[in-house]
């Protein structure tokens, strides 16, 4: 399995629901990450788990809450969003941190905040 | 942290031309170059990366340069088809940091 699986694909949520985004890879890698992408710009950081454990949070609102259940899992819980959240957000893994080795990113979750 | 600069923001060629795209870097200590092509709607996928050791390296009809004097690094597509058409992003990472830095992307249109 060399893939990262993101659900769900598609997501419209009110601004004082609560809803959780998905991540799941197989592929030992020990390093996953939370990215957002508006329309035309590169993806922007949000989050780094590495074996497990967080270690960067890019100033992040506390409204997006990140949890890392084991290596192969990653979650977004997303409570009291606002619209400019609207955005791709992507999952992405790699080997380890430090090394030279490229991501594996997620197809994505499309996120619509009415 | 690192200042990331690709150029250009858009290129548009005509099937069978060759294209480049630069993307320049500031951080010395950078050791590893990759790019990654996003097609309209879907995730960005590591097509070609180089490390600081290697000066080239092609795969194809893609190769990925390295001068590391000059802090810049290009992504060369030859015989161009309308299946390339997508952006492109540089993500070049320092060894100091294992988060890289995106450059800004750079829209390839191939007309057919």
């Amino acid at each position: 399995d060399t893939e990262v699986t993101q659900t769900p694909k598609h997501l419209v949520m009110g601004m004082t629901n609560k809803k959780s985004l998905k991540c799941e890879q197989h592929m030992g890698h020990r390093a996953m990450y939370w990215y957002k992408q508006k329309a035309k710009k590169p993806p922007e950081l949000m989050f780094v788990y590495s074996y497990e454990k967080l270690s960067i949070n890019e100033s992040v609102p506390s409204r997006f809450s990140p949890e890392c259940p084991n290596s192969s899992l990653l979650n977004l819980h997303l409570h009291a969003l606002q619209p400019e959240d609207s955005a791709l957000y992507l999952c992405a893994s790699s080997q380890d941190k430090g090394l030279d080795y490229g991501y594996t990113f997620g197809s994505g979750t499309r996120l619509t905040v009415v | 942290g690192e200042n990331v600069e690709q150029h250009p923001s858009t290129l548009s060629v005509q099937e069978g031309d060759s294209a480049v795209i630069k993307c320049t870097y500031s951080d010395s200590a950078s050791n590893y170059f990759p790019w990654y092509k996003q097609e309209l709607g879907k995730r960005p996928q590591l097509i070609i990366d180089i490390r600081s050791n290697v000066g080239e390296k092609k795969d194809q009809r893609i190769a990925v340069t390295l001068n590391k004097t000059a802090k810049h690094f290009s992504l060369h597509i030859t015989e161009t088809q309308p299946e390339d058409s997508a952006v492109y992003f540089c993500g070049p990472r320092s060894g100091g940091s294992y988060i890289p830095t995106f450059g800004r992307g750079t829209s390839l249109i191939v007309h057919p």
